[in-house]
């Protein structure tokens, strides 16, 4: 089975700080994802990347940033968390093509 | 832009009773429509997907959905609900054109009395 690991399960971080997500997939994926979790909103799309060095905005890309340096691993940074981005964040994989994802555990980010 | 809407945001059913969850998506074009399920605590996981051929799709934990074109539609259905399909149902949607990124719904949650 494709496993995405997120990190960390539960974050606290001040308003202001620098704040980095990791997540790690361990089956060559080519494109993995970025959403954030909030209810009844569902999961929206914050950033993806289809390959090494390659990123794109999603829906949702104001106050966030993205690294991916190696093609497992795909990094969401909050440049200077705000209280409104507290939520849970979750990271997902996938091969090319219309193939359903497989997600982490997610990381419930909380900015005070 | 691609959306998909859930009509209900909480459903409570007692054990045995039948389930049904409405899915509709806004889009003309070809579609790959996908149903997740997230139990309390737990990650994501694909229930059933659906991408070509039957539009009566069987997934995990005796689910099923049937993806009906003139409606835009792909409901989640199971005969008998169990305690433990306790959780959030997400629908989700795919297309070419939006290079194949994940719509999702706002999600349902389900809560199954014992």
């Amino acid at each position: 089975d494709v496993k995405v690991t997120q990190s960390s399960r539960y974050l606290v971080k001040r308003t202001g700080e620098k704040v980095f997500l990791e997540c790690v997939q361990d089956m060559d994926h080519e494109n993995m994802f970025w959403y954030r979790q909030d209810p009844g909103l569902g999961l929206r799309l914050i950033y993806f990347s289809y390959d090494v060095k390659m990123k794109e905005k999603g829906d949702i890309p104001e106050g966030y940033s993205v690294s991916r340096e190696k093609k497992e691993r795909f990094s969401l940074i909050l440049e200077s968390a705000s209280t409104n981005q507290t939520s849970m964040y979750l990271c997902a994989s996938t091969l090319r093509g219309p193939n359903g994802y497989t997600f982490g555990s997610g990381t419930r980010l909380t900015v005070v | 832009a691609q959306s998909v809407s859930q009509h209900n945001h909480h459903v409570i059913l007692s054990e045995a009773a039948s389930l049904e969850l409405g899915c509709n998506y806004s889009y003309g074009g070809t579609v790959n429509l996908f149903w997740y399920v997230q139990y309390p605590g737990q990650h994501l996981q694909l229930l059933l997907k659906y991408f070509s051929g039957d539009p009566l799709v069987k997934g995990i934990k005796g689910f099923e959905a049937e993806f009906i074109k003139s409606k835009f539609s792909f409901n989640l259905r199971k005969p008998s609900v169990q305690w433990s399909d306790t959780a959030e149902y997400f629908c989700a949607v795919t297309t070419m054109e939006y290079g194949n990124k994940l719509v999702f719904g706002a999600g349902t949650i389900l809560r199954v009395k014992s």
